[in-house]
């Protein structure tokens, strides 16, 4: 079974700052990634995906995020956050598996709050 | 349309009513799927349906829920004899295949009083 753990409830940062969200995963084959944004009363929004390639995905917004295949991590960060990036981060996986296709598991989302 | 649409917006229904949530998914999207979120909560799946085979549905909590997706696209999710726990956003997304995005739509907000 796939699953996606985000270890922090809430990660706190200074605007200008850099951040990083954690994201770790387990599949039992090769995953596919996304990383999703949550702003507050609204849905869901794509932030950015690895499907295969660069170990390294640019995103919107100037998020970006490594997938790390030997740490099964695939962390969100950027290099200096906006009091305008507080909201809830959300990791995925899928895991294509045999069968071609799976659903897309979610972990339990981290709250970014990024103070002025 | 131009993104996943959900109606309704809001529900408001009475403890051990049956409620329809609706979901119209991006045209030619192969996939859909069903989530819940409770109050500060993660998104737990319910329920992916992908073309024509038959649809995983390991996460729905009980027999009340079913849903069912006709003609590959329109989907409907049914609650029966709700329960005051099934208060929550029911999330629709849909994504033209395994290695692309998932939509979502805004959600149905659903409360059992």
């Amino acid at each position: 079974a796939q699953s996606v753990a985000q270890p922090e409830d809430q990660v706190n940062v200074a605007e200008g700052n850099p951040l990083t969200v954690k994201c770790t995963y387990s599949v039992s084959g090769n995953p596919y990634l996304f990383w999703y944004v949550q702003y507050p009363n609204r849905g869901l929004q794509f932030l950015l995906k690895y499907i295969t390639g660069d170990n390294l995905v640019k995103g919107s917004y100037g998020f970006e995020a490594e997938f790390n295949k030997s740490q099964t991590s695939f962390h969100l960060k950027k290099p200096s956050a906006l009091v305008s990036d507080s909201a809830l981060y959300f990791c995925a996986v899928r895991d294509p598996g045999t069968s071609g296709y799976s659903t897309l598991t979610f972990g339990k989302g981290t709250m970014l709050l990024v103070s002025p | 349309g131009a993104g996943v649409s959900q109606s309704p917006s809001n529900k408001v229904t009475e403890k051990g009513k049956d409620v329809e949530l609706r979901c119209d998914p991006i045209s030619g999207h192969t996939a859909l799927y069903w989530y819940r979120q409770s109050l500060g909560q993660g998104l737990e799946f319910l329920i992916y349906f992908q073309g024509n085979s038959a649809p995983d549905k390991s996460g729905l909590p009980s027999d009340r829920f079913s849903a069912e997706r006709t003609g590959g696209s329109v989907s409907t999710l049914t609650i029966q004899r709700t329960q005051q726990e099934d208060s929550a956003v029911y999330l629709c997304a849909s994504s033209r295949d395994r290695s692309f995005q998932a939509f979502f739509g805004q959600g149905t907000r659903l409360t059992v009083v």
